[in-house]
């Protein structure tokens, strides 16, 4: 049983660029969230999607994006990356009682 | 709105001693609890995790967790640490067993032999 997927593992971008990173949930997880972890800091909450909708944000400018597809994966969209965008973007799923992190990706803003 | 404490950016413990990590938080209604693990360039690993029933909860590596509601806290232990154990250690709480996780800043583990 495959656990939450995320890729890419390592990108680096340019200043002023987007990106789009993505995440696979764990089979039978239909919610999936998405997390910042800045260096030497704990995770922070970006948003979390069910059902396709984004049911709810932390406190994050608009130029975080994502979606969810009817399959429930998800992706996260960055526009105009800053860098202080750089850090390990973490995407966990889950379902009433499970929560799954998958082991990331790293950003790198240049 | 809630949130979570880890009051030790870092412990240091001799292998075979007990070790604890400590953490409080707030949170409107029951709280979920959960601690993690990451070590260097990896993602999150669960350890253990509250929900209801009893405050004593043991997880994964030999590790506990005792809740505490009068005193809002949710420390880590271990009865005898191993330098394997030299990790980053995350508290996190959340209102909904699948909802928003609130962590803390994290305490750095060090086990030395």
């Amino acid at each position: 049983d495959a656990g939450v997927t995320q890729s890419p593992t390592h990108l680096i971008k340019t200043r002023g660029q987007q990106v789009t990173l993505r995440c696979s949930p764990k089979s039978g997880h239909d919610t999936v969230s998405w997390y910042q972890q800045a260096l030497g800091q704990g995770p922070q909450f970006i948003f979390q999607y069910y059902e396709e909708e984004e049911r709810q944000r932390g406190n994050f400018p608009d130029r975080f994006s994502g979606h969810q597809f009817p399959n429930y994966s998800s992706e996260l969209n960055v526009n105009a990356l800053l860098l202080g965008d750089s850090a390990l973007y973490l995407c966990a799923s889950s379902l009433r009682h499970g929560y799954t992190f998958g082991s990331g990706t790293r950003l790198t803003v240049v | 709105a809630q949130s979570v404490a880890q009051p030790e950016d870092q412990v240091n413990v001799a292998e075979g001693n007990p070790l604890t990590v400590k953490c409080t938080y707030s949170v409107s209604g029951n709280p979920y609890l959960f601690w993690y693990v990451q070590y260097p360039n990896r993602g999150l690993q669960f350890l253990l995790k509250y929900i209801t029933g009893d405050n004593l909860v043991k997880g994964s590596y030999g590790f506990e967790a005792e809740f505490n509601k009068s005193q809002t806290s949710f420390h880590l232990k271990k009865p005898s640490a191993l330098v394997s154990d030299s990790a980053l250690y995350f508290c996190a709480v959340r209102d909904t067993n699948a909802g928003k996780s609130t962590f803390g800043d994290g305490t750095t583990l060090t086990v030395k032999p």
